[in-house]
C-alpha cells in the first residue's frame, strides 16, 4: 500500500523557520509531481505549492511566494517544503499530496502552530 | 485567487441523493477540465473521490458522481450511507499549475 508520512509540524515563533518533510514509499516518487495544501484551523483547504517530477518546476501560492521552498530529493524518496518568516496565519496542518490525476493520495498531516 | 463557492452544509437521509456545488470563475472552473472533490473525515488526510470533472478514482463507490455546467462543478452522492458524513471539497486547475480549492461543504446524513 502507498503512503505519505508527513513530519517535522511543531510549535514556532513568529519570523522563525521550519522545514516540512513528507516520505514516499510503495510508488515510484520520481514519476510524479507532488504538491503540499494546507488547513488552518477552522478553515477550508488551500494549495500552497506544487513541485514536478524532476524538481525542476515549481510553483507557489501569492500567500507563501519569496517564504516558502519546496524541494524533494528523489533519491530519498521525499518531498520537503522549508517556510521562513513564519506568520501566526501560516498556523495550520499541512498535508503532502501525489498529483497522480488530481491529488490522489495524501498523509495525515502535519501540525505547524505560529505563536509567540 | 479567490477561493471557489461551496454551499457551507447540505443534508440528506440515506438513501437520498445530494448535490453539491462549486462556482467559480472561466479563469478556473469554467476554464479548464481539471476539478477534483476531496472527502475530509476529521483526523484523517483528504480523499480523492473525482477528478478531471467525472472520473473515479477505483475504490471510490459509483455511487459518486461529477459533472461541470460552465463556470459550476458539482458533486452528486446518491444512495446517501452513514459513512458520506463528511466535509467534502473541490478544486481546480487555475493555470501556471496554481490551484484553488472551494471553502468546503459539509454533508450531514440524518
Amino acid at each position: 500500500e502507498m503512503y505519505l508520512v508527513e513530519s517535522g509540524g511543531t510549535l514556532v515563533q513568529p519570523g522563525g523557520s521550519l522545514r516540512l518533510s513528507c516520505a514516499a514509499s510503495e510508488f515510484t516518487f520520481s514519476n510524479y509531481g507532488m504538491t503540499w495544501v494546507r488547513q488552518a484551523p477552522g478553515k477550508g483547504l488551500e494549495w500552497v505549492s506544487y513541485i514536478s517530477n524532476n524538481g525542476a518546476d515549481t510553483y507557489y501560492a501569492d500567500s507563501v511566494k519569496g517564504r516558502f521552498t519546496i524541494f524533494r530529493d528523489n533519491a530519498k524518496n521525499s518531498l520537503y517544503l522549508q517556510m521562513n518568516s513564519l506568520r501566526a496565519e501560516d498556523t495550520a496542518v499541512y498535508y503532502c499530496g501525489r498529483n497522480g490525476g488530481g491529488f490522489d493520495y495524501w498523509g495525515q498531516g502535519t501540525l505547524v502552530t505560529v505563536s509567540s | 485567487q479567490s477561493a471557489l463557492t461551496q454551499p457551507r452544509s447540505v443534508s440528506g437521509s440515506p438513501g437520498q441523493s445530494v448535490t453539491i456545488s462549486c462556482t467559480g470563475t472561466s479563469s478556473d472552473v469554467g476554464g479548464y477540465n481539471y476539478v477534483s472533490w476531496y472527502q475530509l473525515h476529521p483526523g484523517t488526510g483528504p480523499k480523492l473521490m473525482i477528478y478531471d470533472v467525472n472520473k473515479r478514482p477505483s475504490g471510490v463507490p459509483d455511487r459518486f458522481s461529477g459533472s461541470k455546467s460552465g463556470s459550476t462543478a458539482s458533486l452528486t452522492i446518491s444512495g446517501l450511507q452513514a459513512e458520506d458524513e463528511a466535509d467534502y471539497y473541490c478544486c481546480s486547475f487555475a493555470g501556471n499549475y496554481n490551484f484553488v480549492f472551494g471553502g468546503g461543504t459539509k454533508l450531514t446524513v440524518l
